[in-house]
């Protein structure tokens, strides 16, 4: 059972606008969020962060928001440039003993317009 | 570069086949992780190590088989694949304790079995 879902598998922004990037989650144990972004070829990297305790992260150009009540994240990049095209995965994290265990989404690829 | 490295990057194999994946990091992180990516899935958590013993084993076929000898180092040993099982496997570290914190990724090795 996937217990953190991104819906919307692709996203076009033109350059300059916003690009909003949805996420929902079932597991109501999940205590810390994350992001991450990948380019072809490349691994994932870490982009930003959201702990349950907070419902905004902001850094620079991404801010993420968290709605524990909805069970609902998203990633807000402004502008958006074409650099950021690449494919972004949503995570959830939980507590496993004294180690974390990441659930990750299936990814929404974001293509940036010049 | 984040300070995991896997090798190789791509791997090509046949059904009868036996081959290693190999992980390493610099990090000083304690738990270390494979995912494996199939196109348009998420990222499916396959095995985490924690100081050097393994906590999860999330259903996995017994033709992958994980090896940790010490913090720093992770394998994923394969034998008598099947084609479906190409895709892009991930290799993953964290601090332990459980503090929030992200998950750092190598590049991956891209796996076909033929």
């Amino acid at each position: 059972d996937q217990q953190v879902k991104q819906n919307s598998p692709s996203l076009s922004v033109q350059e300059g606008r916003i690009s909003i990037l949805n996420c929902d989650y079932t597991n109501s144990m999940f205590d810390y969020f994350l992001w991450y972004k990948k380019y072809p070829a490349e691994g994932p990297t870490f982009l930003i962060s959201i702990s349950s305790i907070k419902d905004k992260n902001e850094d620079g150009r991404f801010t993420v928001f968290l709605n524990k009540s909805a069970k609902h994240l998203s990633l807000h990049i402004v502008p958006s440039q074409p650099g950021d095209s690449a494919v972004y995965f949503c995570a959830a994290s939980a507590r496993g003993g004294n180690f974390n265990k990441f659930y990750f989404g299936s990814g929404t690829k974001l293509n940036v317009k010049p | 570069e984040t300070g995991v490295t896997q090798t190789p990057r791509h791997l090509v194999m046949g059904m009868t086949n036996k081959k290693s994946l190999k992980c390493e990091q610099h990090l000083g992180h304690n738990a270390m992780y494979w995912y494996k990516q199939s196109a348009k899935k998420p990222l499916e958590l396959m095995f985490v190590y924690n100081f050097k013993e393994q906590t999860e084993n999330n259903s996995v076929p017994s033709r992958f088989s994980p090896e940790c000898p010490n913090s720093s180092h992770l394998f994923l040993h394969l034998h008598t694949l099947q084609p479906e099982d190409s895709a892009l496997y991930l290799c993953a570290s964290s601090p332990a304790g459980g503090m929030n914190t992200e998950a750092f990724f190598g590049q991956g090795t891209r796996l076909t079995v033929v």
